[in-house]
């Protein structure tokens, strides 16, 4: 199976800092047809997880651009700019390449 | 707009039956994959099971392979988990989601407790 490991497990910000979370997995995640399926969650309290970003790098509808993603192969960053309340919670990367899907373990993002 | 419902949850017994349904909506649903994503109480995120649109080729982890059936029906828009000797472990919220990720339900939880 393929691991994925989320650094860090929690950050503490001020709003209106940025942050990074690291997503590292354990084989490439580039598909057979050249594409990588690396996707970006946040979980918010209470709340049903929502895709933030799909394929490393690529904004659902409705994110903001102070999201960003980067990475390929085995590394991935997700970067938010400009923090704001409403970004507060559960960050998971996912890899849809391999069965079975994985999750990383998720980084708690709260307010300093 | 994409609605996902599941329905289903509730409180069962170790070893007994439960089938989950989720009825989706706002889409073609007969054009996608779909699939089954669990979280047990303060935990993480768990993959569970993913059916092809035909629903001929379905995919599971170890963890609930032999145990676990997830099926649907295109003429009525609705997938299915049918999860069979059920364990404390399987005790989760679970999510009905459109692949990859892209949309989620609201969840039902799954409580196995004697």
């Amino acid at each position: 199976d393929v691991v994925m490991t989320q650094t860090p497990p929690s950050l503490s910000v001020a709003i209106g800092q940025s942050v990074s979370i690291s997503c590292k997995s354990s084989q490439s995640l580039v598909y057979s047809d050249g594409k990588t399926y690396l996707h970006w969650l946040l979980q918010s309290s209470g709340r049903s997880p929502k895709r933030l970003i799909y394929q490393v790098s690529n904004l659902d509808s409705g994110v903001p651009d102070r999201f960003s993603g980067t990475g390929s192969q085995k590394d991935f960053t997700l970067k938010i700019s400009r923090v704001e309340a409403k970004d507060l919670g559960v960050y998971y990367c996912a890899q849809t390449t391999h069965f079975p899907y994985t999750f990383g373990a998720g980084t708690k993002l709260e307010l300093k | 707009e994409v609605q996902l419902v599941e329905s289903g949850g509730g409180l069962v017994q170790p070893g007994r039956s439960l089938k989950l349904s989720c009825a989706a909506s706002g889409f073609t649903f007969s054009n996608y994959y779909m699939a089954w994503v669990r979280q047990a109480p303060k935990k993480g995120l768990e993959w569970v099971a993913t059916i092809s649109t035909s629903g001929s080729r379905t995919y599971y982890p170890d963890s609930v392979k032999g145990r676990f059936t997830i099926s649907r029906d295109n003429a009525k828009s609705s997938l299915y988990l049918q999860m069979n000797s059920l364990k404390s472990e399987d005790t989760a919220t679970y999510y009905c989601a459109k692949p990859p990720f892209a949309y989620w339900g609201q969840g039902t939880l799954v409580t196995v407790s004697s």
